[in-house]
């Protein structure tokens, strides 16, 4: 069964930056994208950006442009997700998850808490 | 980037009853790339219909999605206690965005 397997909950001060992990099982790694959304508390999910595995390619969305990197290793099927200059408004749930066929989310992580505090 | 705006914000309804969620887009969705999730409290969202009108894999025929362009809708018939949750709308385009959520209580 697919599945994506996310590391565990972060703590950082402001300014440093977060790495998490992605990683998949249960289909061909390459056939499908990753994307990266968050969820900061009582608001709406947000897009962060994506990775074709097959090539690398990536899209950013404009309010992450500059600090956000989202790579991949094909043989550990893992994506990451690096968010740099971190700030309090950062806090959130991160979630990786599958990218389907006519661009829907159809397999998710079950999501890293980043807690931001000095 | 296309904002979409859900309605109602809280629905509260009886088991047995029909829910019907609204999502409007700010434009036309291309390709009717419009998805719909659940999510419930501590729960990553769990995808129910995409491309506007097609159920995910193990999702019940009482979960049914319609619309085109700007005008989406999620139609939940035979309503469970389980179907309480947060539903929200996904468009995917040159960018993805998602609407801010309708809240579905069941009495």
């Amino acid at each position: 069964q697919v599945q994506l397997v996310q590391s565990g909950a972060e703590v950082k001060k402001p300014g440093a930056s977060v790495k998490v992990s992605c990683k998949a099982s249960g289909y061909t790694f390459a056939s499908y994208g990753i994307q990266w959304v968050r969820q900061a508390p009582g608001q709406r999910l947000e897009w962060m950006g994506w990775i074709i595995t097959a090539n690398g390619k990536t899209k950013y969305s404009q309010e992450f442009q500059g600090r956000v990197t989202i790579t991949s290793d094909t043989s550990a099927s893992t994506v990451y997700m690096d968010l740099s200059s971190l700030r309090s408004e950062d806090a959130a749930v991160y979630y990786c998850a599958r990218w389907g066929t006519v661009g829907e989310l159809d397999y998710w992580g079950q999501g890293t808490l980043v807690t931001v505090s000095s | 980037e296309i904002v979409l705006t859900q309605s109602p914000g809280t629905l509260s309804l009886s088991p047995g009853e029909r829910a019907t969620l609204s999502c409007r887009a700010s434009q036309s969705v291309s390709g009717n790339y419009l998805a719909w999730y659940q999510q419930k409290p501590g729960q990553a969202p769990r995808l129910l219909i995409y491309g506007a009108s097609s159920r995910a894999t193990g999702i019940p025929d009482r979960f049914s999605g319609g619309g085109s362009g700007t005008d989406f809708t999620l139609t939940i018939s035979r309503l469970e206690p389980e179907d309480s949750a947060v539903y929200c709308c996904q468009q995917f385009g040159s960018s993805i965005t998602f609407g801010q959520g309708t809240r579905l209580e069941i009495k």
